[in-house]
């Protein structure tokens, strides 16, 4: 079946430590995103792609990073400049024109212990 | 920039009762429009879209969105509320020139029964 996988579902961090979630697609989109998702706050975008080796920041790109090295694969780290990562990460991916629209991932939640 | 404004971030309505939730864009150039529903702890998924077709659109679980250009609207219906229909739903919007979703900021349906 095609789709986007997220893992891990949970993920705990120490402060200081870098974490990479992780997203694989096997719809052979284009295009592939990364929501952080807290309460009352609806979806904002920390980084997007559009093609492989590219990538955008979005609204809230600091303190994160991410490599589009494969079309399937896009990883994102969250590095120890991020002050607040306790949240839902959420990775969805279109075929990139629109008006199709995006397939989002389950996924995975972050908690800063 | 484009931009989606959802009235009411917690909707409750009885089961059986006519659900209305509120979406607003605006945008400089005719949008696509699309609902997307989440469940506790997963990812979300497309209830339906709107792309210049027909302006009144169907979705799954009978649920249905009507474009009005004039009152720049985009509200999700569904005539008859399922307890089942509890969750959080997000308004979105793409122009016609770029490959981003921009969110609303999501209304939580509760279903009494």
């Amino acid at each position: 079946d095609g789709g986007i996988t997220q893992s891990p579902k949970y993920l705990f961090r120490k402060e200081g430590q870098n974490v990479t979630l992780s997203c694989e697609q096997n719809l052979n989109h284009d295009a592939m995103y990364w929501y952080r998702q807290d309460p009352g706050q609806g979806l904002r975008l920390i980084y997007y792609s559009q093609i492989v080796n590219d990538f955008q920041k979005g609204d809230i790109a600091e303190g994160y990073s991410v490599s589009r090295e494969k079309k399937e694969s896009f990883p994102l780290t969250v590095t120890s400049a991020q002050k607040n990562p306790t949240a839902f990460y959420l990775c969805a991916s279109s075929r990139g024109q629109a008006p199709t629209e995006a397939f989002f991932g389950q996924g995975t939640r972050l908690t800063v212990v | 920039a484009q931009s989606v404004t959802q009235l009411g971030s917690h909707v409750s309505v009885s089961e059986g009762a006519l659900v209305l939730l509120r979406c607003n864009y605006s945008s400089s150039v005719p949008p696509y429009l699309f609902w997307y529903v989440q469940y506790p702890n997963q990812g979300l998924q497309l209830l339906l879209k709107y792309t210049s077709a027909a302006t009144l659109v169907k979705g799954i679980n009978d649920f249905e969105a009507e474009f009005k250009k004039s009152e720049t609207s985009f509200h999700l219906t569904k005539p008859s509320a399922h307890m089942s229909d509890a969750a959080e739903y997000f308004c979105a919007v793409k122009d016609n020139a770029g490959n981003m979703l921009t969110f609303g900021g999501g209304t939580r349906l509760m279903v009494k029964p």
